[in-house]
C-alpha cells in the first residue's frame, strides 16, 4: 500500500497561496493522487484528482512531478473558509482507500 | 448538498440497544461505503458495497453490520455497543469503473453516535 506523508499543520493569511505537499514514495504504476477537504463534523469533499504533470480546477492546482514520488496541492488565494483538514490520498482500488491524519490548515485573517 | 443522505443526523443509544443508521444517494452511483470517524482519528473504511456485492469489510466487529439493498441504500445496524464505538459515521458513495482509477467520493453529512 503506497502511504502518504504530508505535514500536520499549517498557518496563512487571507489573500496568501497556500502549498500543501504530500510524500508518497511507494507509488504504484496505477495510483492516482487524489486530494480532499474535510471542515469540522462534515464528511470529507472532494478537490482533486491527478496522474502526472499538473491539473488544475475552479478550486486547487495539483502539481506531480516525473516520478510522481510526491504533489503539491496548491490553494490560490485563501479565504478563512478554506480552514480544514486537507487529506492526500493514493488510490486505485477500494482496498486503499486509507485516509491519513492529513494536514489542518489555519488561515488568519 | 452532495447528494448523500443520512439518518439520523445524531444518535444516543444505550449498550444493549439495537440501532440502524440509513444512507441514500441520489447520484445513480454503483459503490457505497461506511467509514467512521473518531475523535482526532483518521477516517476508517469499515464497509464497501460495489453493484450491492459486499468487496470490503476491513476488519469490523460482528456488532456493526451493513445492508445494501439496492444500490441508492445503504444501512448499519448496530447492536450491543461499546461506548468506543462513539463517533462521527459517514457514508459515501462513487461510481467505480473498475481499473481506470477510483473517482471521487460524495460524502453524506454524517450520523454523530453516542454510545452511553
Amino acid at each position: 500500500l503506497a502511504k502518504t506523508t504530508q505535514p500536520i499543520s499549517m498557518d496563512s493569511y487571507e489573500g496568501q497561496e497556500v502549498n500543501i505537499t504530500c510524500s508518497h514514495n511507494n507509488i504504484a504504476t496505477n495510483d492516482y493522487i487524489t486530494w480532499y477537504q474535510q471542515f469540522p463534523s462534515q464528511g470529507p469533499r472532494f478537490i482533486i484528482q491527478g496522474y502526472k504533470t499538473k491539473v488544475t480546477n475552479e478550486v486547487a492546482s495539483l502539481f506531480i512531478p516525473a516520478d510522481r514520488k510526491s504533489s503539491t496541492l496548491s490553494l490560490p488565494r485563501v479565504s478563512l473558509s478554506d480552514t480544514a483538514v486537507y487529506y492526500c490520498l493514493v488510490v486505485n482500488n477500494t482496498d486503499k482507500l486509507i485516509f491519513g491524519t492529513g494536514t489542518r490548515l489555519q488561515v488568519f485573517p | 448538498e452532495t447528494g448523500v443522505t443520512q439518518t439520523p443526523r445524531h444518535l444516543v443509544m444505550g449498550m444493549t440497544n439495537k440501532k440502524s443508521l440509513k444512507c441514500e444517494q441520489h447520484l445513480g452511483h454503483n459503490a457505497m461505503y461506511w467509514y467512521k470517524q473518531s475523535a482526532k482519528k483518521p477516517l476508517e473504511l469499515m464497509f464497501v458495497y460495489s453493484l450491492e456485492e459486499r468487496v470490503e469489510n476491513n476488519s469490523v466487529p460482528s456488532r456493526f453490520s451493513p445492508e445494501c439493498p439496492n444500490s441508492s441504500h445503504l444501512f448499519l445496524h448496530l447492536h450491543t455497543l461499546q461506548p468506543e464505538d462513539s463517533a462521527l459515521y459517514l457514508c459515501a458513495s462513487s461510481q467505480e469503473l473498475r481499473g481506470q482509477g477510483l473517482y471521487e467520493q460524495y460524502f453524506g453529512p454524517g450520523t454523530r453516535l453516542t454510545v452511553t
